[in-house]
């Protein structure tokens, strides 16, 4: 069976610090992989999607970005975290069907920047 | 863009009242999703419906796709604590090789006991 990790699963960092998060996937191949955000008691925001090795679509403007240098690792990173950045990081995965796609999300990351 | 709007944003209920949660969408979808998440934890999948006029049941929770595939529904019967969490809806647009979900805003839903 497909599970999906996330570490770490909290996080506290000083603003202007770096990030990095990651995200594993096994039990399936060439997954859709995806990061998003959920500010406290709100909505999913997409960040990030990739359909494939070094494939990274953004969707929002901001100073994170993401890697994915292998086929079932995703990595959100950041330079310099800002206070704006703390949220419920999501990564998720999906394997297309032939017209739709199911996510599935791992446990998350909470960030918090102080 | 797509936007994907749910409504209401939260609602309160007695346990074993009804509750039901709309979404609508800007734009014809193919398919939509419905996912919850528990307080502290992450989405989960829970059902999808494809077809116009679609219906579809999971023992106290009824989904319902509208008929022109822009509208969807999720009415729980005599809700349970263990219904607390706030429900998204997701939907698709057809768009081959660009099928990316839309979530919508969710409806947080407290029982109270």
């Amino acid at each position: 069976s497909q599970t999906i990790h996330q570490w770490p699963a909290t996080l506290v960092q000083p603003v202007g610090s770096p990030l990095s998060l990651e995200c594993t996937v096994e039990g399936t191949s060439n997954p859709n992989l995806y990061w998003y955000r959920q500010a406290a008691g709100r909505g999913l925001q997409l960040l990030f999607y990739s359909v494939g090795i070094g494939q990274i679509s953004s969707e929002v403007p901001q100073n994170l970005s993401a890697s994915r240098p292998q086929d079932r690792q995703f990595i959100l990173s950041s330079k310099k975290l800002l206070l704006s950045d703390s949220g419920f990081y999501l990564c998720a995965w999906s394997v297309r069907f032939p017209t739709w796609e199911t996510q599935y999300f791992g446990p998350g990351t909470r960030l918090l920047v102080l | 863009g797509q936007q994907v709007m749910q409504i209401p944003q939260y609602q309160h209920v007695q346990e074993g009242e009804d509750f039901t949660t709309y979404c609508n969408s800007s734009t014809t979808l193919s398919n939509i999703q419905w996912y919850k998440q528990r307080p502290g934890g992450h989405p989960v999948f829970l059902i999808q419906l494809v077809k116009s006029g679609e219906v579809k049941k999971q023992k106290r929770l009824t989904f319902q796709f509208g008929e022109a595939k822009k509208n969807s529904s999720l009415h729980i019967t005599a809700t349970q604590t263990t219904d607390v969490g706030t429900y998204f809806c997701a939907g698709q647009v057809a768009n081959f090789g660009n099928e990316k979900l839309t979530f919508g805003t969710g409806t947080r839903l407290t029982i109270i006991p």
